[in-house]
């Protein structure tokens, strides 16, 4: 069974903190690991799909980096901003896509 | 980017009532269309894809004759949870891929709260 493994659960940070959560995969058969951002009341949005090992791609204040040996992504947020939070998803894809849990990010002003 | 739009948002229904979702694909053609489900503070469970003009394929454990799915146009998939019951209250989400990206990343509709009483 193959398992994608998200943490923290949650997190709140004050405003002006830079943070970052972990994303764990399966480490063979890797095809592309993808985030994506979740506002409440809202659809999913992309943010990054990564497929090379080393990969490191950024987004504004938001950066993402990927070891496929090892099986994790990391996804940085820095400078956190309250309209930052939202629920960071991870997603594995090899023929179908697998979620994460999320992570919840609070950002207090 | 491609936008996806699912009604309705939220429904509440009596057990044993059938309800249809839709999921649009509004400025893109979606030959593929994929349906999760998701439990109070768990994953985006893959149900199934929808493929225009065939047969759905299914997850395991995933009652097709349950959660009817038609993708009969480029645009169009409907879920539809026939004789609903108390547990198969959830939210339920589409999303498809532009095959005009090559990346694959999915574009998602805003999903749909179902309440069986």
């Amino acid at each position: 069974i193959l398992n994608v493994e998200q943490s923290p659960q949650s997190l709140h940070v004050q405003e002006g903190d830079s943070t970052n959560f972990t994303c764990s995969f399966p480490s063979s058969n890797f095809y592309a690991l993808h985030w994506y951002r979740w506002e409440t009341a809202k659809s999913p949005e992309a943010l990054f799909v990564m497929t090379l090992n080393g990969d490191e791609k950024k987004k504004g204040r938001i950066s993402a980096t990927l070891n496929t040996k090892e099986g994790y992504s990391y996804l940085y947020i820095k400078g956190s901003q309250p309209e930052d939070s939202a629920t960071y998803l991870c997603a594995f894809s090899i023929l179908k896509y697998i979620f994460g849990t999320g992570t919840r990010l609070k950002v207090l002003a | 980017g491609a936008v996806v739009s699912q009604h309705p948002s939220r429904v509440i229904c009596k057990s044993g009532t059938s309800v249809k979702i839709e999921c649009r694909s509004l400025d893109f053609q979606a030959t593929t269309m994929f349906w999760y489900r998701q439990f109070p503070k768990q994953s985006l469970m893959l149900m199934a894809t929808s493929n225009e003009g065939s047969k759905a394929t299914y997850e395991q454990g995933v009652e097709k004759d349950k959660f009817l799915i038609n993708h009969a146009s480029l645009t169009l998939s409907t879920l539809t949870v026939t004789s609903a019951h108390p547990e198969d209250s959830s939210f339920y989400i589409c999303s498809a891929r532009d095959h005009r990206e090559t990346n694959e990343k999915l574009f998602f509709g805003s999903g749909t709260q179902l309440s069986v009483l």
